[in-house]
């Protein structure tokens, strides 16, 4: 089946501790971007990529790094300078950057322990 | 600017009735408009969408209606039965910028 996986599905991390979420995606799509949702809000663009080995920050990229070298692969390191890294994280891809439609993975909840 | 306001926060409509989410924005660059629906415990998945050439889109039950003049676009679900209890998010993008600037989402429950 086609379609973008995240792991983990649930993350614990200590405070002061680096941790990185995996995204990979089959669907062959050149873009791809880190969001994270928190309650009552929208989604909130992290990161994004529109090829492989390039990436540009988004709205709240502080705290946060990525890489992309490969095509199907943009894993996200959220580090100790993230002040409030207690989230759902949610990874996505597009054809390319620009398509209309992002498809979605079913996202990493990470909780700071 | 960037801002899409959305609303109701939260919606409960009994099975069979329509239900109506109202999203509102300011920067009238944006050119394309659309609906994102959740499950609880996954990523959304695009719903509908429409682009401000027209005043209407429908797929099946789903509905977009658009007013430019106000900027405000909305989506209606007839007939909303309990597997369409989610939680809606609209969004809005231009063609020159390409990200999507979400709206903060619409918990709905359909009552049985």
């Amino acid at each position: 089946d086609g379609g973008i996986t995240q792991s983990p599905k649930y993350l614990f991390r200590k405070e002061g501790q680096n941790v990185t979420l995996s995204c990979e995606q089959n669907l062959n799509h050149d873009a791809m971007y880190w969001y994270r949702q928190d309650p009552g809000q929208g989604l909130r663009l992290i990161y994004y990529s529109q090829i492989v080995n390039d990436f540009q920050k988004g709205d709240i990229a502080e705290g946060y790094s990525v890489s992309r070298e490969k095509k199907e692969s943009f894993p996200l390191t959220v580090t100790s300078a993230q002040k409030n890294p207690t989230a759902f994280y949610l990874c996505a891809s597009s054809i390319i950057w620009g398509n209309t439609e992002a498809f979605f993975g079913q996202g990493t909840r990470l909780t700071v322990v | 600017q960037q801002q899409v306001k959305q609303s109701p926060q939260s919606l409960i409509v009994q099975k069979g009735g329509i239900s109506i989410i109202n999203c509102a924005y300011e920067n009238t660059a944006f050119d394309y408009f659309p609906w994102y629906q959740q499950f609880p415990g996954k990523g959304p998945a695009l719903l509908i969408a429409i682009r401000p050439d027209v005043s209407e889109k429908k797929e099946g039950r789903f509905t977009i209606s658009f007013n430019k003049s106000a900027k405000q676009f909305s989506l209606h679900i007839m007939d909303s039965q309990p597997g369409d209890s989610a939680t809606y998010f609209c969004a809005a993008s231009t063609g020159s910028n390409y990200q999507l600037i979400w709206g903060a989402g619409t918990k709905l429950i359909i009552k049985p």
